[in-house]
């Protein structure tokens, strides 16, 4: 079957970092890919990772292990507008378009 | 370009109705998604057309439910006899041959 993982929510404080994790099982493997989503809005892209290792982007960064099937986004001095759902998705093996979407996580940050 | 637009932003119907949603991709994609999403969940995939071609259609998606994208451009999502088990949001996202999916603000149904 496919399945993704990430924790329902989680807390930070404004100025501090957190990693959201993210686990995957799926027929297949073509990349990895990061949305945020504010409440009541569309998901926006963060980032794509489809080789192993970390990927920067300002005070975003993701990490892609294809062997653990395992992945996190890194968010560094954290701001009250990152308070938003992270939403996980994984590119079929066997499709160029169609993604597998975990849950999300709401991240909370309080100041 | 100003992105992915989605019409209606709401629409409310009373169960049984049939509702038609509009979606108009970024200029320069090929590629056009709709999804559904209901609250505390990840996008739910519904269709799938490259061009003008409706390449993939889900399982999950009942016979009620019919999409076109007739010269390649805007697409629409219609849903006949609508159920209050229909209420969600429907989103709208196109690609080019990269894959980032870029959405639209999607259309929030509520069934009454």
């Amino acid at each position: 079957g496919q399945n993704i993982d990430q924790p329902t929510e989680m807390t930070a404080t404004e100025g501090a970092i957190v990693q959201i994790n993210c686990t995957y099982q799926t027929s297949g493997f073509n990349g990895l890919f990061w949305y945020q989503q504010h409440a009541g809005e569309a998901p926006t892209f963060l980032s794509y990772n489809v080789l192993d290792g970390l990927e920067e982007k300002g005070r975003f960064s993701s990490f892609l292990s294809r062997s653990k099937g395992y992945s996190y986004l890194l968010l560094k001095e954290l701001q009250m507008k990152d308070s938003a759902s992270y939403l996980c998705a994984v590119l079929r093996g066997d499709s160029n378009y169609q993604l597998i979407w975990g849950a999300g996580t709401k991240l909370i940050i309080k100041p | 370009d100003t992105g992915v637009s989605q019409d209606p932003r709401h629409k409310i119907t009373k169960r049984g109705q049939n509702v038609t949603f509009r979606c108009d991709p970024i200029s320069e994609h090929n590629r056009l998604y709709w999804y559904r999403q209901t609250l505390g969940q990840g996008p739910e995939f519904l269709t799938y057309f490259q061009n003008e071609a409706q390449l993939e259609k889900s399982r999950l998606l009942s016979d009620r439910f019919s999409a076109e994208r007739p010269k390649g451009s805007f697409s629409t999502l219609e849903i006949q006899r609508t159920e209050q088990g229909d209420s969600a949001m429907y989103l709208c996202a196109s690609s080019s041959d990269r894959y980032e999916q870029y959405f639209g603000p999607g259309t929030r149904l509520t069934v009454t």
